[in-house]
């Protein structure tokens, strides 16, 4: 167990829907990634926050957004799903901003969009 | 395209066999993880490597980083059913840079 949690575990929606997943870190991180993994493009990085400040963008749409709470805990929105979206969406969380801290990964959240 | 090329993208050995998998780039990295992912589970982080040539042991897992700093070897001593998962290399340049994975199957 990594200490990070992710919620739902599974989620299923249809095209054109907005969905949010949630994250929580580990106690005592202040920076949260956000990954998608798909079969066809493997672990992609999409956003990090730190201490609620957005840090560094990755691969991440428009159609995606996040944020991070006083409380630390982050939220990944998804909108105007396509079918193309369905995959894994990791949350990851360091103690600081540097993108190469090492990274703990929750278990995972994984969106089927039909 | 992967900035990150592993290598082989499959392994199926038999119980006690040795293994090597290999994380190649054409980029410099300034330090460069490995990871262990079991099926609808989170990467596991096994080893940070940041200095060329540095080599780190855990266990019966060996890793390497290349003197240039942009490749990354793994080898498996002995392997167990229980070492079976996808294994992946993260390469750190401005940000994460991850590999398609070695997906590895011990057979007992």
């Amino acid at each position: 167990d990594s200490g990070v949690t992710q919620t739902p575990k599974h989620l299923i929606t249809a095209t054109g829907q907005r969905v949010t997943l949630r994250c929580s870190p580990r106690s005592g991180d202040l920076s949260v990634y956000w990954y998608q993994q798909s079969l066809d493009q493997g672990l992609q990085f999409l956003i990090q926050y730190y201490n609620g400040e957005e840090r560094a963008k990755g691969n991440i749409l428009e159609r995606f957004s996040a944020q991070q709470f006083p409380d630390l805990h982050s939220e990944l929105n998804l909108s105007s799903l396509e079918l193309g979206d369905s995959a894994l969406y990791f949350c990851a969380s360091s103690v600081g901003s540097r993108l190469s801290y090492e990274q703990y990964f929750g278990p995972g959240t994984r969106l089927t969009v039909t | 395209t992967q900035l990150l090329e592993q290598s082989p993208q499959f392994l199926s050995i038999q119980e006690g066999e040795n293994l090597t998998v290999y994380c190649n780039s054409s980029s410099v990295f300034s330090s460069l993880q490995w990871y262990r992912q079991e099926p609808g589970e989170g990467p596991v982080l096994l080893v940070t490597v940041v200095t060329g040539g540095e080599v780190k042991k855990l266990k019966r897992l060996t890793f390497q980083f290349g003197d240039a700093r942009k490749d990354s070897s793994l080898h498996i001593t002995a392997a167990q059913p229980g070492d079976t998962g996808l294994y992946l290399c993260a390469g750190f340049y401005n940000k994460f840079y991850f590999g398609s994975g070695t997906k590895l199957n011990v057979k007992p």
